[in-house]
């Protein structure tokens, strides 16, 4: 799986939008980029994935570059809740059989402040 | 209900002990994985199951030994460990890649804080 870089930490003020970059520059044609976060003494929780389009759900927005070398993940109005560490993974089609491997590197800090 | 459940929350024991992990998902998952995380570092993932057979081992030690007696259920069986196994154990879950509409999103339980002492 592609390898991926993330600042290690970054800060946003509560009500603004938090916008977090990822670098995968290696990433190849069949590779995802998913984003999970963790909030402290929590499991990791699924956010968002997307191949080559932007994506959008009820969490957040998913924004890929067009050569998909980088990504952006978008939280529309951050709250103190979204205090978290963001992890930006790349990984293989989703439908291979045997499971399928999450790679986590160290992510971002997301401090929202009030 | 996207609830992976992990018990027990804390565990504590000693390096002759022997302990087990449990973990439960009724999401139809036929995917389960068991991960390890150091204090501040990420999760590495430990094993997979995939249709209750195992198809990763990370090149584990044996003293951690999983077991899945079922499709809900993932056991990790812990035997002999040393101080530095101590860590956040996270069970996973996720539909495998020839389940209908899958998309291999995992969902993640709370974890075991495990001290070794």
């Amino acid at each position: 799986d592609a390898k991926t870089t993330q600042p290690p930490s970054m800060d946003c003020a509560e009500g603004r939008a938090a916008n977090l970059p990822c670098n995968h520059s290696t990433i190849s044609g069949n590779e995802y980029v998913y984003w999970y976060r963790q909030i402290h003494s929590q499991g990791p929780q699924y956010i968002i994935h997307g191949l080559k389009n932007n994506e959008t759900n009820e969490m957040a927005s998913l924004i890929i570059t067009e050569d998909r070398k980088s990504s952006t993940l978008i939280l529309p109005h951050a709250t103190l809740r979204d205090t978290a560490v963001y992890y930006c993974i790349v990984r293989h089609n989703p439908q291979e059989t045997s499971g399928s491997r999450l790679t986590f590197g160290e992510g971002t800090q997301l401090t929202v402040n009030p | 209900d996207t609830e992976v459940t992990q018990t027990p929350k804390h565990l504590v024991m000693g390096m002759t002990n022997k302990k087990s992990l449990k973990c439960e998902q009724h999401m139809g998952h036929r995917a389960m994985y068991w991960y390890k995380q150091k204090a501040k570092k990420p999760p590495e993932l430990m094993f997979v199951y995939s249709y209750e057979k195992l198809s990763i081992n990370e090149s584990v030690p044996s003293r951690f030994s999983p077991e899945c007696p079922n499709s809900s259920l993932l056991n990790l069986h812990l035997h002999a460990l040393q101080p530095e196994d101590s860590a956040l154990y996270l069970c996973a879950s996720s539909t495998a890649g020839t389940q209908k509409r899958a998309k291999n999103i995992q969902y993640f339980g709370a974890g075991t804080r495990l001290s070794v002492l």
